[in-house]
């Protein structure tokens, strides 16, 4: 059974602090993927890895980075945490081959104050 | 880029269907997910289609028109369980692209009794 575990369900914040959520996942796959969900915009990409120590830009980057040092752990950064942050953050995992689909973790719901 | 359109919200009759249209308009095309959402949980995979026609898979089924930038989801003998948010996602043809999926806003179906 895949498993995709986060290290916070819950995490409160305040502005200007730098912020870090990991991500683990135990079947040895190449991509990993981080989101935010937020009411009326669905699941947005932040950022996504298809290697260690690769990363590429998602459709919203900007005030965000990550780091792959070992394939099953991806960490998403936030630098100095603002506000409009606040959101419920997935993160998945997939292979590259087979029907590519994606294993979400259970999502760590960030409150920026 | 990408656009991928599903309605915002259905209701429906235990024991009856459902069918969930999503329209994509994307600068390639490399398969289609349906995903299931319930409320305050991780995303979980449905159904994946890359060729025309229909996917059977017990009560759920999703069929695909690639001519047509069209796919639809149907969901047979609604349970009070199926109330959930349902996620339309298409993949990126980009080989470089690790499996990077677009995802809809996602179709709260509520069914009642």
């Amino acid at each position: 059974d895949v498993k995709v575990t986060q290290s916070s369900r819950y995490l409160v914040k305040r502005t200007g602090e730098k912020v870090f959520l990991e991500c683990v996942q135990d079947m040895d796959h190449e991509n990993m993927f981080w989101y935010r969900q937020d009411p009326g915009l669905g699941l947005r990409l932040i950022y996504f890895s298809y290697d260690v120590k690769m990363k590429e830009k998602g459709d919203i980057p900007e005030g965000y980075s990550v780091s792959r040092e070992k394939k099953e752990r991806f960490s998403l950064i936030l630098e100095s945490a603002s506000t409009n942050q606040t959101s419920m953050y997935l993160c998945a995992s997939s292979t590259s081959d087979g029907t590519y689909e994606q294993y979400f973790g259970p999502g760590t719901r960030l409150t920026v104050t | 880029g990408q656009n991928i359109d599903q309605p915002t919200e259905m209701t429906a009759t235990e024991g009856a269907i459902v069918q969930i249209n999503c329209t994509y308009q994307t600068s390639g095309f490399n398969g289609l997910f349906w995903y299931q959402q319930h409320a305050g949980e991780a995303p979980t995979f449905l159904s994946y289609n890359v060729l025309d026609g229909l996917e059977e898979k017990g009560r759920f089924s999703s069929f695909l028109s690639r001519s047509k930038g069209y796919s639809y989801l149907l969901l047979k003998e609604l349970q009070m369980k199926d109330s959930a948010s349902y996620l339309c996602a298409v993949r990126d043809p980009l080989k470089a692209a690790g499996n990077k999926l677009t995802f809809g806003g996602g179709t709260r179906v509520l069914v009642k009794p």
